[in-house]
This record gives structure tokens, C-alpha cells and sequence, in this order.
């Protein structure tokens, strides 16, 4: 149990699905991101939400939407995604405002994009 | 252009033996340097951090140095053990923002796959 919880945990999707990713985190932060590794290149932050804002969107395609209705929980809406958008997807969260405290990662999800 | 770089893609030491992994930063702004190990099917786990105010920080048989004339850190593994076997992120962070109400960001390498042989 890592606290951070992500489903599904593998998700197979044609190029005109939708289907979202869910995160739930148990640690009562209110800081959560959404990070994307993709193969032979480091993990990239995608979108942070603070107190359910989100304060950083790191020019993500529009074809990723994140939503984040209260501080436990974040989802990734996807729609018409690329074979390229194949990556893990990572879920985090840590406490806002406060100083030196580490991300804390969920288990990912693992999207194959046909 | 990337701004934490592990320069080394795999590492293998024999248990027993201490393991070294390294990591360079190119944004000097940063001031906080975390590791993070991870197993396959599993999310990075924290391991050690080091503040820019420090140049060394312990922890049971890890040990994290940091160089910030050379940009430089590194995270030690002694005695490694075939459980160390993983791969190794080095991440970075301008903690400061988080003072001035904005979001921490942490940048990562791509990482370091560190084998222990028994």
C-alpha cells in the first residue's frame, strides 16, 4: 500500500477512445501531480494541482485533461490520443507548503495506445 | 535540454561491494536533490535527500553527496545488496518557489539500472 493509488493499473486504447486514469491518494496531502515517463527518457511533469487548482500545465496537448475535484483525488480524461502518448503514467502528491517533503508516487499506469 | 543528467544507463557491482551512482544538475537555482529507486511494475520510492545547505547526508547504508561548485551528486550503496537491484533517479528541485506559493517541480534523470550479482 503506497497511499497513492492508481487504476487501472494497464489500459489498452484505440486512438478514438475516451477513457480517463484515476489517482486517489490516503495521505491527506493537498499537492497532487500527474507525471509521464515514457521509454529511455525521464519522467516529465505534466500537471500540478494545488487545493484542487491547477497551477501548472508543462504544455500538455489538450488531448490530456486533467481534473482534480477535491485534494484526494486527480484523474487524466484522454481522448484521441497518439500511439506516441504510450507511457507510464504516474500519479504524486505531497504536502503543499511544505518545505522538504519528497512526491510520493502511486504505482502508474501503463497505457498502450493502438 | 536536460537538466539533471544521469549519465550512466546501467551500473553492476558484485553484494557486498559498495555501489556509486551519479548525477549532474546544469540549473544552479536548484537547492534541494532527492533519489528515488524503483522496482519494475512499481512507482518510484523515495531513498535520501540532501539540502544545497549540506554536502552529505546519511542514511543507514545510503548516502547522498552533493558537489555544487561541480553541479555534482552522488548516491553511495554500502554494502549493496541483490535487494538494491533497481533503478536509481536523481531529482532536483527549486524548493524556494514553494515559499513564494508556487509548486514545487521536481526534474528528473532518466535514470540508472543498478545491478547487484550475488
Amino acid at each position: 500500500e503506497t497511499g497513492v493509488t492508481q487504476t487501472p493499473r494497464h489500459l489498452v486504447m484505440g486512438m478514438t477512445n475516451k477513457k480517463s486514469l484515476k489517482c486517489e491518494q490516503h495521505l491527506g496531502h493537498n499537492a497532487m501531480y500527474w507525471y509521464k515517463q515514457s521509454a529511455k527518457k525521464p519522467l516529465e511533469l505534466m500537471f500540478v494541482y494545488n487545493f484542487k487548482e491547477q497551477t501548472e500545465n508543462n504544455s500538455v496537448p489538450s488531448r490530456f485533461s486533467p481534473e482534480c475535484p477535491n485534494s484526494s483525488h486527480l484523474f487524466l480524461h484522454l481522448h484521441t490520443l497518439q500511439p506516441e502518448d504510450s507511457a507510464l503514467y504516474l500519479c504524486a502528491s505531497r504536502p503543499q507548503g511544505s518545505y522538504n517533503s519528497p512526491l510520493h508516487f502511486g504505482n502508474g499506469t501503463r497505457l498502450t495506445v493502438t | 535540454d536536460q537538466q539533471v543528467k544521469q549519465n550512466s544507463p546501467s551500473l553492476s557491482v558484485q553484494e557486498g561491494r559498495i555501489s556509486i551512482l551519479n548525477c549532474d544538475y546544469t540549473n544552479s537555482m536548484f537547492d534541494y536533490f532527492l533519489w528515488y529507486k524503483k522496482y519494475p511494475a512499481e512507482g518510484p520510492t523515495f531513498l535520501i535527500s540532501i539540502s544545497s545547505i549540506k554536502d552529505k547526508n546519511e542514511d543507514g547504508r545510503f548516502t547522498v553527496f552533493l558537489n555544487k561548485s561541480a553541479k555534482h551528486l552522488s548516491l553511495h550503496i554500502v554494502p549493496s545488496q541483490p535487494g538494491d537491484s533497481a533503478v536509481y533517479f536523481c531529482a532536483a528541485s527549486d524548493m524556494r518557489v514553494i515559499t513564494q506559493g508556487g509548486s514545487e517541480k521536481l526534474v528528473f534523470g532518466k535514470g540508472t539500472k543498478l545491478t547487484v550479482n550475488p
